[in-house]
């Protein structure tokens, strides 16, 4: 069992939906990333959170360090959003399997 | 704006070769990362660096050796490849190790990646 786990594996949405992703990790943690990995590979840094909120543009980051869960919105989501997400947890190195995310217009 | 730049981008090898996968940044981070990412599986962390002339193992570390040049370069090399180190690598780097507490300083930046074949 993978330490940490993402819901949903894959996701379709229509243009303009919101969207949520969900992470969950049994390891203990001090913070926690969220990435995006775009089509042709490239892997960048999304947030990273320790605790509450962060927001940057129509992205939005929560945590819930009690509860070992995170989640990633998306707000009026557009195909350009169209990646894979994943979250790592700092400390032990362990990343999520990631989430496939196809947004039609 | 180079940020972290690995090479090469693409390599096919026969078992029983070897090869370094270089990685070099000009972000002035201390420390620096190897990955690997496989179908499924996720990014797995094969060996790191936390400041220059140190290296430590990660999730996956057999079959690999690292080498810290300096600051600015942290290679991969695998001695004697096999089909299961097929798989797309990628470096990282971060002005903090990861590895401790959360800060700022811990985002890390990663590489293109480079796409290793094993026949």
């Amino acid at each position: 069992k993978n330490e940490v786990e993402q819901s949903p594996q894959n996701l379709t949405a229509q243009e303009g939906e919101f969207i949520t992703i969900n992470c969950s990790y049994s390891v203990g943690i001090s913070a926690l990333h969220w990435l995006q990995q775009h089509p042709g590979g490239g892997i960048v840094s999304l947030f990273m959170l320790s605790s509450g909120k962060k927001k940057h543009g129509r992205l939005i980051a929560t945590i819930n360090i009690q509860e070992k869960h995170s989640s990633l919105h998306i707000t009026a989501s557009h195909p350009r959003d169209s990646a894979v997400y994943i979250c790592a947890v700092i400390g032990d190195m362990r990343f999520g399997a990631g989430t496939r995310l196809t947004v039609k217009p | 704006n180079a940020g972290v730049t690995q090479t090469p981008k693409f390599q096919v090898l026969k078992t029983g070769q070897s090869m370094t996968l270089q990685c070099a940044q000009d972000m002035n981070h201390n420390s620096m990362y190897w990955y690997r990412q496989d179908p499924g599986m996720g990014l797995r962390l094969i060996y790191y660096s936390a400041s220059e002339g140190t290296t430590d193992k990660g999730e996956v570390p057999n079959g690999y050796n690292v080498s810290r040049l300096n600051k600015r370069e942290f290679s991969l090399r695998l001695e004697s490849a096999a089909p299961s180190q097929t798989s797309v690598y990628f470096c990282a780097s971060s002005k903090q190790d990861v590895t401790g507490q959360s800060s700022g300083a811990n985002v890390l930046t990663f590489g293109a990646g480079s796409r290793l074949t094993v026949l």
